[in-house]
């Protein structure tokens, strides 16, 4: 996960919206995606964006991308106790047509009755 | 189709013997992908089939590993003559196309003691 870099931990209050942030190295990247993991499970596909995109909106999850900065973020709106998770950042490489994704070490996202 | 689907979910070993583990993909995805992924870190690449291509690999993936993927549709990664260190959860995904979204499956981790 060294070319995608996550903050470790976020902590916010139930009903207030969360911003996850993410940076990422290859500027070839095609595709950025968004996956939630929850304790001792596999990783939930909540969202994903084409690099030819700014923003995408997704009921609750709103995805906003810069590519010069190299920037992804996540906003999730009214966050619940149910969101609390795990939430990694992944860059699906184009060079040479592998497209593998690869993995931030992601952001804990606890949320506060 | 109920997704992508891992067996076993936990396999406890001796260090020294060797596991495979197996992986359906969810039904027509040509890519399978399989990760490790360790404690506080993001899930790392081990390597990728192409239908029943295999065509990269990490350098994770040690003389010890290998994976096969023998018609294009399931894959096994059997470990061999296993070490403490390898105690991880494995995760497999596939996806319908390079750069598509990959899905995960739950998982299967292993603990070698």
């Amino acid at each position: 996960g060294e070319d995608v870099e996550q903050s470790l931990f976020l902590s916010v209050r139930e009903g207030d919206s969360s911003v996850i942030n993410c940076t990422y190295t290859d500027s070839s990247s095609t595709y950025l995606y968004w996956y939630k993991q929850e304790p001792g499970a596999g990783l939930q596909l909540l969202t994903y964006i084409f690099s030819n995109m700014d923003m995408k909106q997704d009921q609750r999850l709103t995805v906003l991308l810069n590519k010069k900065d190299k920037h992804l973020s996540l906003r999730i709106a009214d966050t619940q106790t149910g969101d609390s998770a795990i939430y990694f950042c992944a860059e699906s490489m184009g060079t040479g047509g592998s497209y593998i994704p690869t993995f931030g070490r992601g952001t804990s996202l606890i949320v506060h009755p | 189709d109920t997704g992508v689907s891992q067996d076993p979910r936990h396999k406890i070993t001796k260090r020294g013997q060797n596991v495979t583990f197996r992986c359906d993909p969810i039904s027509e995805h040509n890519r399978l992908y399989w990760y490790r992924q360790t404690l506080g870190q993001g899930p790392e690449f081990l390597t990728y089939f192409q239908n029943e291509a295999q065509l990269e690999k990490s350098r994770l993936l040690s003389d010890r590993f290998s994976a096969e993927r023998p018609k294009g549709s399931f894959s096994t990664l059997e470990i061999q003559r296993t070490e403490q260190g390898d105690s991880a959860m494995y995760l497999c995904a596939s996806s319908l196309a390079a750069g598509a979204e990959a899905f995960f499956g739950q998982g299967t981790r292993l603990t070698v003691v």
